[in-house]
């Protein structure tokens, strides 16, 4: 089956600063990349996507980029704030979604 | 509008016992799932259900299993509780089968003492 590895597993940065979080896949197959918000108590929500056809997509302060060949993307938050603090999610999916273990991302006000 | 609803919240089970997580979706889709989460190992996936009817066994289905009621309820059940059984569970339903937005519910956190 497919294998996500998340890093770093856990992130402090300042408010206002970036906050880049990557993943790796291993199966050439996968075709749908989502990142998800965990809050505290809460179930994970979708914040961002990217499919296979496309290599960068952007939304507001958040950015995912795919590089398929290197089977890797990354989760870009620019001018972090603290509401911003939570765990952090990727996954790659084709047809079933396997999970990275998360970053738990700090913002200092 | 509701979205995926999970009932209970919290749990506590002695081993050996037996208990039904339940989960209900208002959003017509066909495809739903539990998953547990557990520290440092994130989502894994114990069974999903493509379509109503079907059922199959996710990364880690052992001790569990599930009912797909109809379209919009996905129970799971544990047999006889172990320890190992302690995290917080989580089901999740999307319209088709991991190439589009899963939703999720508030979670279940089970404890087996």
């Amino acid at each position: 089956g497919e294998n996500v590895e998340q890093h770093p597993s856990t992130l402090s940065v300042q408010e206002g600063d970036s906050a880049v979080i990557k993943c790796t896949y291993s199966d050439s197959a996968s075709n749908y990349f989502p990142w998800y918000k965990q809050e505290l108590g809460k179930g994970p929500q979708l914040i961002i996507d990217i499919r296979s056809n496309v290599g960068e997509k952007k939304d507001q302060r958040i950015a995912v980029t795919l590089n398929k060949t290197a089977k890797h993307f990354s989760l870009h938050i620019t001018e972090t704030q603290p509401e911003d603090s939570a765990v952090y999610f990727c996954a790659a999916s084709m047809g079933q979604f396997y999970f990275g273990t998360g970053t738990s991302l700090t913002v200092i006000p | 509008n509701a979205g995926v609803t999970q009932t209970p919240k919290f749990q506590v089970l002695k081993t050996g016992q037996s208990m039904t997580l339940q989960c209900a979706q208002d959003m017509n889709h066909n495809s739903m799932y539990w998953y547990r989460q557990d520290p440092g190992m994130g989502l894994r996936l114990i069974y999903y259900s493509a379509s109503e009817g079907t059922t199959d066994k996710g990364e880690v289905p052992n001790g569990y299993n599930v009912s797909r009621l109809n379209k919009r309820e996905f129970s799971l059940r544990l047999e006889s509780a172990a320890p190992s059984q302690t995290s917080v569970y989580f089901c999740a339903s999307d319209s088709t089968q991991g190439n589009t937005e899963a939703f999720f519910g508030q979670g279940t956190r089970l404890t087996v003492v």
